[in-house]
């Protein structure tokens, strides 16, 4: 079971958007809308942005917004601010009843 | 308020085995999936596995299977990670997280387990 692929590192200045993709096969994702999105803190443990493709959790900024496209989901960060300097991973819900992550892609916000 | 909080960090050697643990507080356990996500020294999020604390069925990904166990304890709010033989390669931190919105996200997550071998 691979990694979902995603950009190794984006950029972004503040105020800016970005947009960091995750890509996978028709069984990484299945028949479902269950990819969610992490943030990482050096140090910290993961948290939840972006849950069944687009929903937010409560307390999440709406600068951050998921789509999906086919095999390809994405996270949009609106208005870059300095702590939103992380890593981001995304994670699916398989055709095999298991999970899969994404490699990571770290945001640097110049 | 939800919270996971798991064991403290381990120094181990290899061939020893070793079971880590995460209980949760604030909601109701026994009805929600646990699961394990392995994080190796500068390396990015794995999922290793999942189990419905309420009947301890799990799931594992291929790359975990037979290699780790995961169970959980209702009575006592607890989920565990064990290693029967443990390798340098198992050398990682590893964080417990629960799933209350939907089985299918990890909202909630502890703090983390640094285990070195």
């Amino acid at each position: 079971q691979s990694a979902l692929t995603q950009p190794a590192s984006v950029s972004g200045s503040p105020g800016q958007s970005i947009t960091i993709s995750c890509t996978g096969t028709s069984s990484d994702f299945g028949d479902y809308d269950y990819v969610s999105w992490y943030q990482q803190h050096p140090g910290k443990a993961p948290k939840l942005m972006i849950y069944d493709v687009s929903l937010r959790p409560l307390g999440v900024s709406n600068r951050f917004a998921g789509s999906k496209s086919g095999n390809t989901a994405s996270l949009t960060i609106s208005g870059l601010q300095a702590e939103d300097e992380a890593d981001y991973y995304c994670n699916s819900y398989t055709d095999t009843d298991t999970r899969v992550f994404g490699g990571g892609t770290r945001l640097t916000v110049l | 308020e939800v919270q996971l909080v798991q064991s403290g960090a381990e120094l181990k050697k290899p061939g020893e085995s070793l079971k880590i643990s995460c209980k949760g507080s604030g909601y109701t356990f026994s009805i929600h999936w646990i699961t394990w996500v392995r994080q190796m020294p500068g390396k990015g999020l794995e999922w290793m596995g999942s189990v419905y604390v309420g009947d301890s069925d799990t799931r594992y990904s291929p790359s975990f299977q037979g290699q780790v166990t995961i169970s959980a304890d209702k009575s006592i709010n607890t989920a565990y990670l064990q290693w029967s033989g443990l390798r340098a390669s198992d050398t990682a931190i590893y964080f417990c997280a629960t799933s209350i919105l939907s089985p299918a996200i990890l909202d909630n997550w502890g703090q983390g387990t640094l285990v070195t071998v």
